[in-house]
């Protein structure tokens, strides 16, 4: 089973739609929670933080759920710009550094 | 301000041949890490330098992989004896201290080829 587990998608959204994606973590000593955002070809980008209280960004909400291990993302009001695949990423307790991401849910958003 | 850097962006290799990934943190940064990622995968951590220390290379698939960062600053990661499964996009990070350890900055990446 993977550390990170994502439903690859794809998830093909009209502009303006409301969509969520979920991710589950295995391991239950897990520190930090992101999102990050790739678009085609490029590096990785951190999107936002995830914390138990929950945490909004303009159009974007994350949400977890540490009972569950469960991480969610919702976008609202897509646009054509949010088409990407959008990675689930662990931070490691332990003091490890390394990052640890999800295969990635990808996102297209068309007119 | 400069970002990660790495070089080259495209590299072509025949099966068997060694190749060196160059990599340059952002100034100042203390931690680098090294990424594999497959098509259609996320990244798979390789290796973590602070400094010039080695702190992790649990994440190296084989004795093949080899990682420095002699000064503490450009990091090579090389591959030697390269075979077809090692066709992937290497990123490296860095990151530094007095930001949030996690938020790591990455490179726009290698794009290995192994014919």
């Amino acid at each position: 089973r993977k550390e990170v587990e994502q439903d690859p998608g794809p998830f093909n959204v009209p502009e303006g739609a409301t969509v969520a994606f979920n991710c589950t973590y295995s391991n239950s000593a897990s520190q930090s929670f992101f999102w990050y955002r790739q678009d085609c070809r490029k590096e990785p980008k951190l999107l936002m933080s995830v914390y138990s209280s929950g945490n909004e960004d303009g159009r974007f909400t994350a949400q977890l759920n540490r009972a569950s291990q469960y991480i969610s993302l919702l976008i609202r009001d897509s646009k054509l710009s949010d088409s990407a695949t959008y990675l689930c990423v662990v931070l490691p307790g332990g003091g490890y550094n390394k990052l640890i991401f999800g295969a990635g849910t990808r996102l297209a958003v068309h007119p | 301000g400069a970002g990660v850097s790495q070089s080259p962006r495209y590299k072509v290799a025949k099966r068997g041949q060694d190749v060196a990934l160059r990599c340059d943190p952002i100034s100042g940064h203390v931690s680098l890490f090294w990424y594999q990622q497959a098509l259609g995968q996320g990244p798979e951590f390789l290796t973590y330098f602070q400094n010039e220390a080695q702190l992790d290379k649990s994440g190296l698939p084989s004795d093949r992989f080899f990682a420095e960062r002699p000064e503490g600053s450009v990091s090579t990661l090389k591959i030697q004896r390269t075979q077809q499964e090692d066709s992937a996009v290497y990123l490296c990070a860095s990151s530094s201290p007095g930001q949030r350890q996690e938020t790591q900055y990455f490179g726009p990446g290698t794009r290995l080829l192994v014919l």
